[in-house]
């Protein structure tokens, strides 16, 4: 099956700084590759997703990009701001499954 | 903006107690997921319903588990008599299309306590 693993598992940075959330996967044949926000008490939120055709894709301050080869993708965050802070977790969906596989999170804090 | 519902928030159990955990997805969605996640670790996927039957399920979903669509708008998991180690926050989720078409929605969780 599917494994996925991200890193860092904390991330700190100050306010107006970038963030880079970095994971990868071990399934070739995984085409989905969305990113979630969970903030304290709350369910994962989909904030932005990529499929296997597409190499980049951007909405505002936020951008994912996929490397198919290397098998990895990446989060990026731009401009941080205080409400970023949260929990955010990369997902893939392996090739004929319904399921997504989850990374371990990685714990964004924004520094005033 | 329509949204997941889940009951209850948080639920506490006796080691072997039968629980159900209830979801109202959101109204015009065909596909329907249950994922759980331990306190400090990954979400992890449990099971995928669809045209009323189980599409997929994962190792975790052995035979305590069981979901069903009783009526139109809920969407139940049942765990037939429960483990410590089955503590964990549940997440309902539903899609208009399969996840990998379409934007998987979450609850707000149910947290199970098992004493």
């Amino acid at each position: 099956g599917e494994n996925v693993e991200q890193h860092p598992s904390t991330l700190s940075v100050q306010e107006g700084d970038s963030a880079v959330i970095k994971c990868t996967y071990s399934d070739s044949a995984s085409n989905y590759f969305p990113w979630y926000k969970q903030e304290l008490g709350k369910g994962p939120q989909l904030i932005i997703d990529i499929r296997s055709n597409v190499g980049e894709k951007k909405d505002q301050r936020i951008a994912v990009t996929l490397n198919k080869t290397a098998k990895h993708f990446s989060l990026h965050i731009t401009e941080t701001q205080p409400e970023d802070s949260a929990v955010y977790f990369c997902a893939a969906r392996g090739g004929g499954a319904d399921g997504l596989t989850f990374g371990k999170g990685t714990h964004l804090i924004i520094q005033p | 903006e329509p949204e997941v519902t889940q009951t209850p928030s948080h639920q506490v159990t006796q080691m072997g107690q039968e629980v159900i955990l209830r979801c109202v997805p959101i109204s015009n969605h065909l596909y329907f997921y249950w994922y759980r996640q331990i306190l400090g670790q990954k979400v992890e996927f449990l099971v995928s319903f669809y045209n009323n039957e189980i599409s997929e399920k994962s190792e975790i979903f052995d035979d305590q588990f069981s979901v069903e669509r009783p009526d139109g708008s809920n969407f139940t998991l049942k765990i037939r008599s429960t483990k410590l180690e089955d503590s964990a926050m549940y997440f309902c989720a539903s899609s208009e299309a399969l996840a990998s078409t379409g934007e998987l929605f979450f609850g707000e969780g149910s947290r199970l306590t098992v004493l």
